[in-house]
């Protein structure tokens, strides 16, 4: 069955542009997270929503970021006026209900910014 | 603040010889806590929840165990394709809290 699909899966970016990132849950999940993971490292929480509603945005790192799910399906993380310290691999996970269930990653998207 | 320590952060096997991965953690309430396989390019594998002490769950050469501060993943035999790294995450509200993972490289 279709997993979780991320695109695009590579991108370079110069400083200053602003990116979006989108996201493609497992169909029927209600709950969806962006990660973000710097390179040798665990990822790290970014944002969830449980359809369309963002119930938490705690770890967005700053107010470059946003993200959207307006009709509770596809999701989209936008960077604006990326930094070289934006690059990193951001994942996105769905999960069938509540987070409690398991989530279920997509590849990726591996972000540049030069 | 919840926190997670793996360990080792890298560790290299001979084809066969068996060991343990370390996840250890400190969370506020405890509701579940994942293991996920990750290869290079690719987005986490999930493997195993758990989710009381003295909880265990098998699959194949894998077996996970969980006590109130760890969680172990145990390796029996292991093969070449056995290699990845291996994150433990914890749930204690309404995200995943990772570790930085455990590097395990399979040698024939």
């Amino acid at each position: 069955g279709a997993g979780v699909s991320q695109s695009p899966r590579y991108k370079v970016a110069k400083r200053g542009q602003d990116v979006a990132l989108r996201c493609d849950p497992i169909s029927g999940h209600v709950s969806l997270f962006w990660y973000q993971q710097a390179l040798g490292q665990g990822p790290e929480f970014l944002t969830y929503f449980q359809n369309e509603a963002q119930l938490d945005k705690s770890g967005l790192p700053s107010d470059r970021f946003f993200a959207e799910r307006p009709e509770g399906s596809v999701s989209t993380l936008k960077i604006q006026r990326t930094q070289q310290e934006d690059s990193a691999v951001y994942l996105c996970a769905s999960s069938l209900v509540s987070g409690k269930e398991t989530q279920y990653f997509g590849p990726g998207t591996r972000l540049l910014v030069l | 603040e919840d926190q997670v320590t793996q360990s080792p952060e890298a560790l290299r096997l001979q084809e066969g010889e068996s060991s343990s991965l370390n996840c250890s953690y400190t969370v506020s309430g405890l509701r579940g806590l994942f293991w996920y396989r990750q290869d290079p390019g690719k987005g986490p594998e999930f493997l195993f929840t758990l989710y009381s002490a003295g909880e265990e769950k098998e699959k194949e050469r894998l077996k996970a165990t969980l006590t109130k501060k760890e969680s172990f993943l145990h390796i029996t035999a292991p093969k070449p394709e056995d290699s990845a790294t291996y994150l433990c995450a914890v749930w204690p509200a309404s995200k995943l809290t990772f570790g930085t993972g455990t590097r395990l490289q399979v040698t024939l």
